[in-house]
């Protein structure tokens, strides 16, 4: 069936710190891949998307590119700030279907 | 103007009571969702309605009954709510049921049962 699995959490980083959350995916075709953003208290923000191989998503300062080899969509900032602390979810979709979600990855910056 | 929004958005009730989450969309879209996210922050998708039919309707207790009076409502009534019922609910809309759509997620209703 369709999975995503993201890499377990907490992640602990310092202000302007590199970011990196890995997310793999199984899956029969060709989904589109996301990332959301759930800050606390709050419901889900999409952060970006890609819908094909090698499509690059970007917003924020945040990258993923979809990479269709090694069937992975991995998250990555260059610099986080205090305010990036939030849960990042890593999803798949298909048409017809609703996302699926990877378990979800905490990142907690410090100044 | 919120663009998905739900009501209530705290909701703390005793074993066996029923109630309903309502939501609504304003951004003209096709599809809606409902999402339950657990203590671990997991999220699963409950029901899918577009244009007020019910296209996806996974493994769920029927006490969990969604109902869609127009395509721009969606509600969830739970009848007998048990202890583990208490969660975050989540409303979301999308344009359609393309596989590229994005999903436009409401505030979330915290659900407690105690």
């Amino acid at each position: 069936g369709n999975s995503v699995t993201q890499m377990e959490g907490p992640v602990t980083l310092s202000e302007e710190a590199f970011l990196t959350i890995n997310c793999t995916y199984t899956a029969t075709g060709y989904p589109s891949l996301f990332w959301y953003v759930q800050y606390p208290g709050e419901g889900l923000q999409l952060l970006l998307k890609a819908t094909k191989a090698d499509d690059k998503g970007s917003n924020k300062g945040f990258e993923a590119t979809y990479r269709k080899e090694t069937t992975s969509f991995h998250l990555e900032k260059g610099s986080v700030q205090v305010s990036d602390s939030a849960v990042y979810f890593c999803a798949l979709k298909k048409a017809g279907t609703a996302l699926i979600f990877g378990k979800g990855t905490t990142l907690s910056v410090s100044s | 103007d919120t663009a998905v929004s739900q009501t209530p958005k705290y909701l703390v009730t005793q074993m066996g009571n029923d109630k309903s989450i309502k939501c609504e969309q304003n951004l003209g879209h096709d599809t809606m969702y409902w999402y339950k996210q657990d203590s671990k922050k997991f999220l699963k998708i409950m029901f899918s309605y577009n244009n007020k039919e019910l296209i996806i309707n996974e493994t769920v207790p029927n006490r969990f009954s969604p109902k869609s009076p127009d395509k721009a409502h969606l509600n969830l009534h739970i009848n007998s709510l048990e202890l583990g019922d208490s969660a975050v609910y989540f409303c979301a809309s999308s344009p359609g049921q393309g596989f590229s759509d994005t999903q436009y997620f409401g505030p979330g209703t915290r659900l407690t049962v105690l």
